[in-house]
C-alpha cells in the first residue's frame, strides 16, 4: 500500500515565476491538506481539499491556490514567487468523513526561490 | 487563532538521559498528535491522544494529554541517538484543521 507521494522532490525557481506541486494521497483517503514548513519551524497550514473543493484555508495570500481531482490527488500552485516562499511543502492525506482522523504526511517538496 | 507553544526549542543531551518536551495552548483541541521529523522528510506520526488525562506509551516514549485538552507532554526515557530529530505536536479542532507547534529539536549525543 503506497503512502502519500509528492512530486517533484526538489525544485529551483526564480522570483516571479510560477510553480505547481503535486500530491497523491494514501489509498482510501479522500482529503488532502497542504502545509508550508520553513527551515527549523513547524508546518503552517495552507489549505485543505475535500470533494474537489477547498474546505479550509490558513493565512496565505491568494498567490497560493490549489485543486483536487476526482481521483483525490491534488495540486498546489504558487504564482509570482517570492524569496520567502522557499520552504518544504508538505502534503497530508486523511479520510474526510472521520472528524478525528489522523493525517499522514508525504516526504515533501523542497522549493528554493532564487 | 489557535497557537501551540513547545518547550524547550532545542535540547542536546547525552545518551541514556531522560527528557520531557512540553506542548501548551490556551485553546482546547479535540485531539493532539505527536510527530517526529528527520531532515528533508515529512513528519511521521508517533501517537494520537483524544481523551483528557490520557496517557499512552510507545516503548521508551510516554505521551500525556492534559485534563483540559489544552496541553500535552512527551517524556523519553533513556534517550538513544536514534531519537534525534524534530519533535512536533499538532492539535486538531474540527474538520481536521491541524495546528502545529513550534517544534523541539532534540540531539542525543552518543
Amino acid at each position: 500500500d503506497a503512502g502519500v507521494t509528492q512530486s517533484p522532490t526538489h525544485l529551483i525557481k526564480t522570483r516571479g515565476q510560477q510553480v505547481t506541486l503535486r500530491c497523491s494521497p494514501k489509498s482510501g483517503h479522500d482529503t488532502v491538506s497542504w502545509y508550508q514548513q520553513a527551515l527549523g519551524q513547524g508546518p503552517q497550514f495552507i489549505f485543505q481539499y475535500y470533494e474537489e473543493e477547498e474546505r479550509q484555508r490558513g493565512n496565505f495570500p491568494d498567490r497560493f491556490s490549489g485543486h483536487q481531482f476526482p481521483n483525490y490527488s491534488s495540486e498546489l500552485n504558487v504564482n509570482a514567487l517570492l524569496l520567502g516562499d522557499s520552504a518544504l511543502y508538505l502534503c497530508a492525506s486523511s479520510s474526510g468523513s472521520v472528524v478525528r482522523e489522523t493525517q499522514y504526511f508525504g516526504p515533501g517538496t523542497r522549493l528554493l526561490v532564487l | 487563532t489557535q497557537l501551540l507553544e513547545q518547550s524547550p526549542q532545542f535540547l542536546s543531551i547525552q545518551e541514556g538521559e531522560n527528557l520531557t518536551v512540553y506542548c501548551n495552548s490556551s485553546s482546547v483541541f479535540s485531539s493532539l498528535q505527536w510527530y517526529r521529523q528527520e531532515p528533508g522528510e515529512g513528519p511521521v506520526l508517533l501517537v494520537t491522544v483524544v481523551t483528557g488525562g490520557e496517557v499512552k506509551k510507545l516503548k521508551r516514549l510516554t505521551f500525556q494529554f492534559g485534563d483540559a485538552r489544552k496541553d500535552s507532554s512527551l517524556h523519553i526515557t533513556a534517550a538513544q541517538p536514534g531519537d534525534t530529530g524534530l519533535y512536533l505536536c499538532a492539535g486538531s479542532g474540527g474538520y481536521q484543521k491541524v495546528t502545529f507547534g513550534t517544534g523541539t529539536k532534540l540531539q542525543v549525543i552518543p
